[in-house]
């Protein structure tokens, strides 16, 4: 079965640092999806990115957050000086039209 | 979107059906209802979508009524390994780039 996959699995970053999360959509799928998730709460939508551009974006990612799909295959999400708050998990989903959303096993991010 | 409700918490037994039932008084003609399911530290995974009336799958069923206002999630016979989240949400699959909105779920221990 195609697979959604993100690395690392774990990061941990100190405040103020940039990180770079990383996830390989399934192939021939052309809408792509950044979600996060904070501890004990629900799964919340970050961005969403199709046909090489942002098309639409929630109040949660601002300035500091960036995506880009540098090479056809990678899709990245950036996170310019991390907070402690940006500790979450992680998700990367991506979509035909039509069908369900698949999503990536997750990246912990830890920010000291 | 339209927003969905569903209880916080189920508790089931090995071996019985569990039937979470979601609501979704505000869905929209081109809206289809979609079930996910969590495990901790774990991506959402697909599990069933109707549009209206029944669907049945290899895990799990989904009732939807005429009026599409609310839809039952029915997994049979339900082991140790069925306990997780399960998330409700409403999913506009033919809207270019159409996001997921998860609302906190419900949180399913099945007990020996």
């Amino acid at each position: 079965e195609p697979e959604v996959t993100q690395t690392p699995s774990h990061q941990v970053t100190q405040m103020g640092q940039e990180v770079i999360l990383r996830c390989v959509p399934i192939s021939n799928h052309l809408y792509f999806y950044w979600y996060r998730q904070i501890l004990g709460q629900k799964v919340e939508f970050l961005v969403s990115f199709y046909n090489n551009e942002i098309s639409e974006k929630s109040e949660i990612f601002d300035d500091q957050f960036s995506v880009e799909r540098p090479d056809g295959s990678n899709f990245t999400l950036k996170i310019r000086s991390t907070k402690l708050e940006d500790s979450a998990m992680y998700f990367c989903a991506s979509r035909e039209q039509g069908t369900e959303a698949f999503f990536g096993q997750g990246t912990r991010l830890t920010v000291v | 979107l339209a927003k969905t409700t569903q209880p916080i918490s189920m508790d089931s037994y090995e071996g019985q059906e569990v039937n979470i039932t979601c609501s979704h008084n505000n869905i929209a003609t081109n809206d289809y209802i979609t079930w996910y399911q969590q495990f901790p530290s774990q991506g959402p995974r697909f599990i069933i979508q109707g549009y209206k009336t029944k669907v049945t799958n290899e895990v799990a069923s989904l009732f939807i009524p005429a009026d599409r206002k609310s839809s039952t999630l029915s997994l049979p016979r339900v082991s140790l390994s069925d306990t997780a989240v399960y998330y409700c949400l409403v999913d506009m699959i033919y809207n270019q780039g159409g996001k997921l909105i998860f609302g906190q779920g419900t949180e399913l221990s099945v007990k020996p």
